[in-house]
């Protein structure tokens, strides 16, 4: 079954609104966690890490302000997607990686569609 | 900087045939490799990874990936292609430890009745 969960999986909003994307891990516990961006029929792209307690590490070229990051807890991270703009429309994906397997688990996934 | 290229955007085969997708990486370090597959509209699922154990991995579904460090590849194969196998393939490599994945372009899959 899913170890990562993402929420919303689609959200279609307004053009200057917010968006908030929660990515949890379900049965075990992330201090750091990833988010990605993949525009269509291309690859992912790492936006930031995210670490529990901590800042975020943003990527070059991703607005910090724009895509806000919060590590609340071991098990939940949010990206928030700012003052939305069309050209914010994408696949956004997180994934934890859970360091006894060595294996990164991927959520399934949130689709914004800003109108 | 590690990185990841995979020799093809598009593989197109027959059902039945045998399944080649390429992909070579750089590193400076022992790499952590990785082949996920993606299906449309949705997430990423784990294929096989390479951990610096066998060479040759076998992973979901009756798919390989042979580690060849001599050649800097890691190429996914399967013996004979379903109509289900058709998806994006995408290959990824990574440091130790919680560091990102960095990915390559990816090869969309094509399977033929």
């Amino acid at each position: 079954g899913a170890v990562v969960s993402q929420h919303p999986s689609w959200v279609i909003c307004k053009s200057g609104t917010s968006v908030k994307i929660e990515c949890r891990s379900l049965d075990f516990q992330a201090t750091t966690m990833f988010w990605y961006r993949q525009f269509p029929k291309q690859s992912l792209m790492l936006m930031a890490t995210s670490n529990e307690g901590s800042k975020a590490t943003y990527e070059q070229g991703v607005e910090k302000d724009k895509f806000l990051i919060n590590h609340a807890s071991l098990t939940l991270s949010t990206l928030t997607v700012t003052s939305a703009h069309p050209e914010d429309s994408s696949f956004y994906i997180c994934s934890a990686p859970r360091t006894s397997s060595e294996t990164q688990y991927f959520g399934p996934g949130t689709r914004l569609l800003v109108l | 900087a590690q990185s990841v290229t995979q020799l093809g955007s598009h593989v197109s085969v027959s059902e039945g045939a045998l399944v080649l997708l390429r992909c070579n990486y750089s590193s400076s370090v022992p790499p952590y490799l990785f082949w996920y597959v993606q299906y449309p509209n949705q997430g990423l699922q784990l294929l096989l990874k390479y951990t610096s154990a066998a060479t040759l991995v076998k992973g979901i579904n009756g798919f390989e990936a042979e580690f060849k460090k001599s050649e800097t590849s890691f190429h996914l194969t399967k013996p004979s292609a379903h109509m289900s196998d058709a998806a994006e393939y995408f290959c990824a490599v990574r440091d130790s430890g919680n560091t990102p994945l960095v990915f390559g372009k990816g090869t969309r899959l094509s399977v033929i009745a």
